[in-house]
């Protein structure tokens, strides 16, 4: 049981260029979110997935694009990256319980570096 | 973006003392988390609080949520160099099926030995 795993852990990334991040989780949750974390900012979600085949937009979704083509895979995409994407992201998988609690697991996170 | 306030900001202490962090805010919440993040890893929850009033304790943490659901505190007891890291609140808004969370910048602990 791996939990949430999230590849790459690092990446660097001239200006325009593109890269998709991946994240997976065995436990079978419907929810799936992508965070990005900044000093100062704190956690701010980009997009999030309540089930297979949908997204939405979270708190700053410009600049980036998600698809959930399978239950247990979330990928995020950066088409032309910008100096303002670096960052440490997040993945998390929920499990959702006793009407609206939800218990958020976080994988290791994927630090971009955009020159 | 609205945020939940996290004080003190740092903390840095000795091993066996005690200390406790606040999370504030105007807004009340359905309910309210705390999270851990080691550096270098994703945050892991530690406890949900969801009654107005409520205290849990999980070992040497305990957690309380206000009377009115608007803030709450961590109060470790002889901390342990093990307890260092960020600590993040997360406060969750209900509106129908929709879920909104708010976080906290965190307050970030370093128990020195």
């Amino acid at each position: 049981n791996a939990g949430v795993t999230q590849t790459p852990k690092f990446r660097v990334l001239k200006t325009g260029q593109s890269m998709t991040l991946l994240c997976a989780q065995d436990m079978n949750h419907e929810y799936m979110y992508w965070y990005r974390q900044d000093p100062g900012m704190g956690l701010r979600l980009i997009h999030y997935s309540v089930g297979e085949g949908t997204t939405a937009k979270g708190e700053v979704p410009d600049g980036y694009n998600v698809s959930r083509l399978k239950k247990q895979n979330f990928l995020l995409g950066l088409e032309s990256a910008a100096p303002s994407q670096t960052s440490v992201y997040f993945c998390a998988s929920i499990r959702r319980w006793g009407g609206y609690k939800e218990t958020q697991y976080f994988g290791p996170g994927t630090r971009l570096l955009v020159l | 973006t609205q945020l939940l306030e996290q004080s003190p900001q740092f903390l840095s202490i000795q091993e066996g003392e005690n200390l406790t962090v606040y999370c504030n805010s105007s807004s009340v919440f359905s309910s309210l988390q705390w999270y851990r993040q080691e550096p270098g890893e994703g945050p892991v929850l530690l406890v949900t609080v969801v009654t107005g009033g409520e205290v849990k304790k999980l070992k040497r943490l305990t957690f309380q949520f206000g009377d009115a659901r608007k803030d709450s505190s961590l109060h470790i007891t002889a901390a342990q160099p093990g307890d260092t890291g960020l600590y993040l609140c997360a406060g969750a808004h209900n509106a129908g099926n929709n879920r909104k969370l708010i976080w906290g910048l965190g307050t970030s602990l370093a128990v020195n030995p």
